[in-house]
């Protein structure tokens, strides 16, 4: 199993600015996963980040707006960037290894933009 | 992506058996069928998976039918802890990329 912490938990920021959110594992893992959560809504996927190469967007997601960062085997970041009220979600990471394994969920974080 | 069908609510009472169906009718013979659930406020947690054969773990008991186009989740003794969004997801193991692709859930509800 792996255990994942997530920073910030929760956040409101204004319209336009940035915000640049931490996946933390307790153990090395070849791929991690961001998602988003819209408000009352399914799990979307927006992006593969695996350690020493670019990460790979899912449909509708774009670099520029979510830009990934995965520097070492146990940590990635994601920045939501020139946030709207649209980007209001939360957003989770996980991480999983082989094909027939289980992925792990971090608890989240809750962005409200204003 | 292969997608699945699944009911967007259902109804238990506490300590009775629960099954949840899925439909995937367009499941490939590499496809395995994957469970989550998410519980209020928390991020998906794993409850069990297969191929072809049933499964069970201490959580829950995986039936898959013959032709693999529909499984069902089963909870042998529901209690207001199981009462959270349920999951099937199918996941290609030839594909390379591991990624999983939610559908809708259904969100059960356990009655006291």
């Amino acid at each position: 199993s792996a255990v994942i912490s997530q920073k910030p938990s929760r956040d409101i920021c204004q319209r336009g600015t940035s915000l640049t959110i931490q996946c933390q594992v307790d153990s090395q893992v070849t791929m991690m996963f961001w998602y988003r959560q819209q408000p009352g809504q399914s799990l979307t996927l927006i992006a593969t980040a695996n350690q020493g190469s670019e990460a790979t967007y899912e449909s509708g997601f774009v670099i520029d707006k979510f830009p990934i960062s995965r520097p070492n085997l146990t940590f990635s970041t994601l920045t939501v960037s020139n946030m709207s009220p649209e980007d209001s979600s939360i957003y989770l990471c996980s991480v999983g290894g082989r094909a027939t394994d289980t992925q792990y969920f971090g608890p989240g974080t809750r962005l409200t933009v204003l | 992506d292969a997608k699945t069908t699944q009911p967007n609510s259902m109804e238990s009472n506490e300590e009775e058996p629960v099954h949840l169906p899925c439909n995937h009718s367009t499941i490939s013979g590499t496809d395995y069928i994957h469970w989550y659930r998410q519980l209020p406020s928390q991020g998906p947690e794993y409850v069990i998976h297969g191929l072809t054969s049933n499964v069970n773990n201490r959580m829950a008991s995986l039936a898959i039918a013959e032709d693999r186009k529909s499984s069902t989740l089963i909870l042998h003794r529901a209690t207001l802890r199981d009462a959270a969004v349920y999951y099937c997801i199918l996941r290609d193991v030839t594909s390379g990329t591991y990624k999983y692709i939610f559908g809708t859930g259904t969100r059960l509800k356990v009655l006291a």
